[in-house]
């Protein structure tokens, strides 16, 4: 079965970029959003079709797609970004997530 | 507004079965994918079914192949997941989603299987 990679979690300090991958066989042949999630709450979609950011969604968060990896990038990263970051894909018809990225603010 | 609001959740024995439904607003449902996403506690989003917007199509995670049942009623905007043999490894909140890109997401309705 297909699968995603994500790092358990990234640091980043206020203001500095931050940088979330998603691994996966031909991953870039694939489209791929990416979720954010805060405690308690339901996830929210940051990206879609790689690098399309929904209305709502600040600039600062961008993403793109080649090769094996996904790549979510968010700049000027703020405490409010703080979050668990998920990516997703379609393999044919089965919809597969990564596992998730912890997202530290610090 | 779009909304989704799930319904149906709560504590069942192992064996046992449970309808979770979805009920949608703020847009034309009859158009739109919908989906089920998972989620046990403590842990990450995991796909669960899909079915196309006229019901006319369905998909499944392996997990759940040939015990839980997508289904929809557009007439009433309501998405349902008939789920069957439930087990321990079954126990999440459980989400559902709009389209392919996930771009709605209720507030999620958990889902016990405990004895």
């Amino acid at each position: 079965s297909y699968e995603l990679a994500q790092p358990p979690s990234v640091s980043v300090s206020p203001g500095q970029t931050a940088s979330i991958t998603c691994s996966g066989d031909k991953l870039g042949n694939k489209y791929t959003c990416w979720y954010q999630q805060k405690p308690g709450q339901s996830p929210v979609v940051v990206i879609y079709q790689d690098s399309k950011r929904p209305s709502g969604i600040p600039e600062r968060f961008s993403g793109s797609n080649s090769g094996n990896t996904a790549t979510l990038t968010i700049s000027g990263t703020q405490a409010m970004d703080e979050a668990d970051y998920y990516c997703q894909a379609w393999d044919s018809s089965t919809g597969v997530f990564g596992g998730g990225t912890k997202l530290t603010v610090l | 507004e779009v909304q989704l609001v799930e319904s149906g959740g709560g504590l069942v024995q192992p064996g046992g079965s449970l309808r979770l439904s979805c009920a949608a607003s703020g847009f034309t449902f009859s158009s739109y994918w919908m989906h089920w996403v998972r989620q046990a506690p403590g842990k990450g989003l995991v796909w669960v079914s899909r079915i196309k917007s006229d019901g006319s199509s369905t998909s499944y995670a392996d997990s759940v192949k040939g015990r839980f049942t997508i289904s929809r009623d557009n007439a009433k905007n309501t998405l349902y997941l008939q789920m069957n043999s439930l087990r321990a490894e079954d126990t999440a909140v459980y989400y559902c989603a709009r389209d392919l890109d996930f771009d709605y997401w209720g507030q999620g309705t958990l889902v016990t299987v405990s004895s």
